[in-house]
């Protein structure tokens, strides 16, 4: 079991750029979360996946993000048209359904749009 | 609508000693998680102690203890014999009973004190 992973780790672009982000969970886990974490701030949810179904998504989440899990495994979240305050954290979790569900977070992506 | 609140921004110990760590929150549900998590610094956010709303006994993990109050919507964070490796950011976050939503508190910062 090596954890969630993600991909880049860092990644600067400039403003009107689109960047997309891969989340790898932990095999056996059949839920995924996103999260946008500011300097200073608590994540904040934007939108999670059970399998390959989307099933929740944050009001915080414009019509340029977009999330796909096609397979029920790895994820994409993809942001178009960059803008200055995307700059962000952008953490990913995945956990097992069930009564005792528990979140592992993978290291982020941070992004610097400039 | 659920909310988590931190009002300690920054926290210090002295190694060795106790600290507490204080989160409230607000719901309407009766069956829900509460989670502490830290996030050293550059590193990734891992879980350090969890609690279901529906059992009256204080979760406990080593050092690490809880003080839940349910019907205060209290949830705080005890760390004994303080350790240098226990500086980080600290996070509470809730979760309710679908897994639907999952909301963190702003964070408080500990320092350990040599």
């Amino acid at each position: 079991d090596t954890g969630v992973s993600q991909d880049p780790r860092h990644k600067i672009t400039k403003r009107g750029q689109n960047v997309t982000f891969r989340c790898d969970p932990i095999s056996e886990h059949n839920r995924l979360y996103w999260y946008r974490q500011t300097l200073g701030q608590g994540p904040e949810f934007l939108t999670y996946f059970q399998n390959e179904a989307q099933l929740e998504k944050s009001r915080l989440l414009s019509d340029r993000f977009s999330a796909e899990r096609p397979k029920g495994s790895f994820s994409t979240l993809e942001i178009q048209r960059t803008e200055q305050g995307d700059s962000a954290m952008y953490l990913c979790a995945s956990s097992l359904v069930g009564y005792q569900e528990t979140q592992y977070f993978g290291p982020g992506t941070r992004l610097l749009v400039l | 609508a659920q909310t988590v609140t931190q009002s300690q921004p920054e926290m210090s110990v002295q190694e060795a000693e106790t600290v507490t760590l204080s989160c409230t929150y607000d719901t309407s549900e009766s069956d829900y998680y509460l989670f502490w998590y830290k996030q050293p610094p550059s590193r990734q956010m891992i879980l350090v102690i969890r609690q279901e709303a529906y059992k009256q006994q204080n979760a406990t993990e080593n050092r690490f203890s809880v003080n839940f109050q349910k019907a205060a919507k209290s949830f705080s964070l005890k760390i004994s014999d303080s350790q240098l490796g226990d500086a980080a950011m600290y996070f509470c976050a809730y979760r309710d009973y679908t897994g639907n939503q999952f909301y963190f508190g702003t964070g408080t910062s500990l320092t350990v004190i040599p």
